[in-house]
């Protein structure tokens, strides 16, 4: 089983600044299957990214996604102050169906 | 659009029993599997539980396996979990999530399962 393992573990950031979030594989992620979500509290998650690097139907072209192999990034160009949320990376695999990291929380400062 | 809503959720006691539903709309509803997840009070996300579209394959965490069964009804376009032998550890709000075989693409709101005496 891959273990998914985020960082950090809290983000303090002011709007406008650029965002960088980490997902690190336990083992070479061969397909790619990796995406991101947003959450926030009483709201349904949110598919950001899928495939590492595709941008989820109606997601603004200021989250992007990167990495291969064993690391990979969500980075949120600008922030503004709806984007700060728990972000979760996500794995698609055998068994288990889907892994997820541990979750960052991205905060005001 | 795709939504999903979840209900059946509420308190119970540990070793009972509760069925959680899934109501989608805006989607071919047959096409996709669907399933389930799990966040603990502060926790993070735990996959608990998919079906094929067709219904035919099912697929569980350890966590849950030989406690809950999901299953689905095409015809009325519903996604259930049927949770038996509730245990402390299962409190959490339980989202359906449309499941295209590699992305989680829609979740649910979620619904919040508590266990406890």
């Amino acid at each position: 089983e891959i273990v998914l393992t985020q960082s950090p573990g809290t983000l303090s950031l002011s709007p406008g600044e650029r965002a960088t979030l980490s997902c690190r594989a336990s083992q070479s992620v061969t397909n790619n299957f990796l995406a991101w979500h947003q959450l926030k509290p009483g709201q349904a998650p949110r598919l950001l990214i899928y495939g590492a690097s595709s941008r989820a139907t109606g997601i603004p072209d200021r989250f992007s996604g990167s990495g291969s192999g064993t690391d990979f990034t969500l980075t949120i160009s600008r922030l503004e102050l709806e984007d700060f949320a728990v972000y979760y990376c996500n794995l698609y695999g055998s068994s288990p169906r889907y892994t997820f990291g541990q979750g960052s929380k991205l905060e005001i400062k | 659009e795709v939504h999903l809503v979840e209900s059946g959720g509420g308190l119970v006691q540990p070793g009972g029993s509760l069925r959680l539903s899934c109501a989608a709309s805006g989607f071919t509803f047959s096409a996709y599997a669907m399933t389930w997840v799990r966040q603990a009070p502060g926790k993070g996300l735990e996959w608990v539980a998919a079906i094929t579209g067709s219904g035919d394959s099912t697929y569980y965490a350890d966590s849950v396996r030989g406690r809950f069964t999901i299953s689905r009804d095409n015809s009325k376009n519903t996604l259930d979990l049927q949770m038996n032998t509730l245990r402390a550890e299962d409190t959490a709000v339980y989202y359906c999530a449309k499941d295209t075989s590699w992305r989680l693409d829609y979740w649910g709101q979620g619904t919040l399962v508590t266990v406890s005496s």
